[in-house]
């Protein structure tokens, strides 16, 4: 199947700094990915569809101006948390879909970053 | 908003016993319904999915079933194996398949031997 990579894998980082996380399909193009933030032993909960060459869709109560996200290639999403603090620490995952394969309905995901705010 | 409820959080069976996992999804758009098994610290693996024009799916021990109508969906394992132990979500496409998922809240399946 596809692959989605995501980078870095974990990072620590202090409260008020600005942390950017990649997300790549690395053997298939997509004009859409998407974000999602999972807390300890909770859901995996929809932050934003990223569009590529256009904004991204952010759902309600989700801050664009916290959470900005880059859609400038087909294989490249990132999502930057700006300003993070403790509260952001949390599991954040992204997901793309390979509509040139026989399965098109199917999202792949990254392996997560785990995002620690001191 | 579009809202999935997954039943029960917890679920504990005996090794060769069967589990069920039932969703309800409130999106009446929504037409792709995949399930997903997550290990702690890692990624979503899909185990099966179906879409909406189909009312059951099967591959080998685990099945789903979906009743458009009543916007229900289930998975069924049987034979279950310490192996199956793991949380499980199902989601449902936010509209048509394609885009976002809203997931459950999961159910930790406990396996015993």
């Amino acid at each position: 199947g596809a692959v989605v990579s995501q980078h870095p894998s974990r990072v620590i980082c202090k409260s008020g700094t600005s942390v950017k996380i990649e997300c790549r399909s690395l053997d298939f193009q997509a004009t859409t990915m998407f974000w999602y933030r999972q807390f300890p032993k909770q859901s995996l909960m929809l932050m934003a569809t990223s569009n590529e060459g256009s904004k991204a869709t952010y759902e309600q109560g989700v801050e664009k101006d916290k959470f900005l996200i880059n859609h400038a290639s087909l294989t490249l999403s990132t999502l930057t948390v700006t300003s993070a603090h403790p509260e952001d620490s949390s599991f954040y995952i992204c997901s793309a879909r390979d509509v040139g394969a026989v399965s098109y309905n199917e999202q792949f995901f990254g392996p997560g970053t785990r995002l620690t705010v001191l | 908003g579009e809202n999935v409820e997954q039943h029960p959080s917890t679920l504990s069976v005996q090794e060769g016993d069967s589990a069920v996992i039932k969703c309800t999804y409130s999106d009446s758009a929504s037409n792709y319904f995949p399930w997903y098994k997550q290990e702690l610290g890692k990624r979503p693996q899909l185990i099966i999915d179906i879409r909406s024009n189909v009312g059951e799916k099967k591959d080998q021990r685990i099945a789903v079933t979906l009743n458009k109508t009543a916007k229900h969906f289930s998975l069924h394992i049987t034979e279950t194996q310490p192996e199956d132990s793991a949380v499980y979500f199902c989601a449902a496409s936010k509209g048509q398949a394609g885009t976002a998922l809203i997931f459950g809240k999961g159910t930790t399946l406990s396996v015993s031997s």
